[in-house]
C-alpha cells in the first residue's frame, strides 16, 4: 500500500533563517505531488504541484520554492523565512488521473519567531 | 476555474442528531467531488468521492453525500452524530484533465453531548 511521510512534525524557526521540509511517498510510481499551506480559518492554499521530476508549478508568488529531485521526493524550501510563513504545511500525492483523490501527510507545524 | 463554497465555518450538532454540511461548487465541466475530514494537528483524510455513476455516495464513518447537478451541490450527511465526529470537514472539486483540487474553507464541527 502507498504511504506518505512528511517531516518534521513541528518546527520553530527565527525570522530570516532558511527552511527545508521534506516529503516522500512509498508504494507508487510517478505520483503527482503537492504542497499546501493551511492558515487558521483560511482553508488550504495550494503552493506548488509537480507532475514529474524537475517539473514544478507555482500557484502563488511567495517567499517559498519547491523541488522534486527524485520521483517520490518533494522538498519545500526558503532562503529567508518571514513571519507570514508561519502555518501548517501539508504534502499530498495523487495518481496521475484527475478523478483520483489526493492523499495527505500528517503535516508540519511551522512557527516563525 | 473550479471553486467550492462551504457556508458556516462552525457547525454545532447534538450527539445523535443529523449532521448536514453543505457544499456548492462551480465548474465549467462535469466535476469530480470529494469530502475530507481533518482531526487536530493531522493531515486530511478522504471521507468519500464522486466521479461518475451513482449520485449517492457512501463513505467511511457512516457519512454519505449526494451529487445534485441541477443544484451544483454535494452536501455531506450522517444520520446520527457521534462525539468522534468532532473535526474539520472540507469539500473539494477537481475537473477532468486538471490535477488540482479547489477546497472550500471548511466546516468546524462541534458535537454537543
Amino acid at each position: 500500500s502507498q504511504t506518505i511521510h512528511q517531516w518534521p512534525a513541528t518546527l520553530v524557526q527565527p525570522v530570516g533563517s532558511p527552511l527545508s521540509l521534506e516529503c516522500t511517498v512509498e508504494g507508487t510510481s510517478n505520483p503527482n505531488l503537492y504542497w499546501y499551506r493551511q492558515a487558521a480559518g483560511r482553508g488550504l492554499q495550494l503552493l506548488f504541484y509537480s507532475v514529474g521530476i524537475g517539473q514544478i508549478s507555482s500557484e502563488v508568488p511567495q517567499n517559498l520554492s519547491a523541488s522534486r529531485p527524485q520521483d517520490r521526493q518533494f522538498i519545500l524550501s526558503s532562503k529567508k523565512l518571514l513571519l507570514s510563513d508561519s502555518g501548517f504545511y501539508l504534502c499530498a500525492w495523487s495518481e496521475v488521473y484527475s478523478n483520483q483523490p489526493q492523499h495527505f501527510g500528517d503535516g508540519t507545524r511551522l512557527s516563525i519567531l | 476555474a473550479q471553486s467550492v463554497t462551504q457556508l458556516g465555518s462552525h457547525v454545532s450538532v447534538s450527539e445523535g442528531a443529523l449532521v448536514l454540511l453543505r457544499c456548492n461548487y462551480s465548474s465549467s465541466v462535469p466535476p469530480y467531488l470529494f469530502w475530507y475530514v481533518q482531526y487536530p494537528n493531522q493531515g486530511l483524510q478522504l471521507l468519500l468521492k464522486y466521479t461518475t455513476g451513482a449520485t449517492l455516495v457512501k463513505g467511511i464513518n457512516g457519512f454519505e453525500a449526494e451529487f445534485k447537478k441541477s443544484e451544483t451541490s454535494f452536501h455531506l450527511t450522517k444520520p446520527s452524530a457521534h462525539m468522534s465526529d468532532a473535526a474539520e470537514y472540507f469539500c473539494a472539486v477537481s475537473e477532468r484533465g486538471n490535477n488540482r483540487l479547489a477546497f472550500g474553507k471548511g466546516n468546524q464541527v462541534v458535537v454537543i453531548p
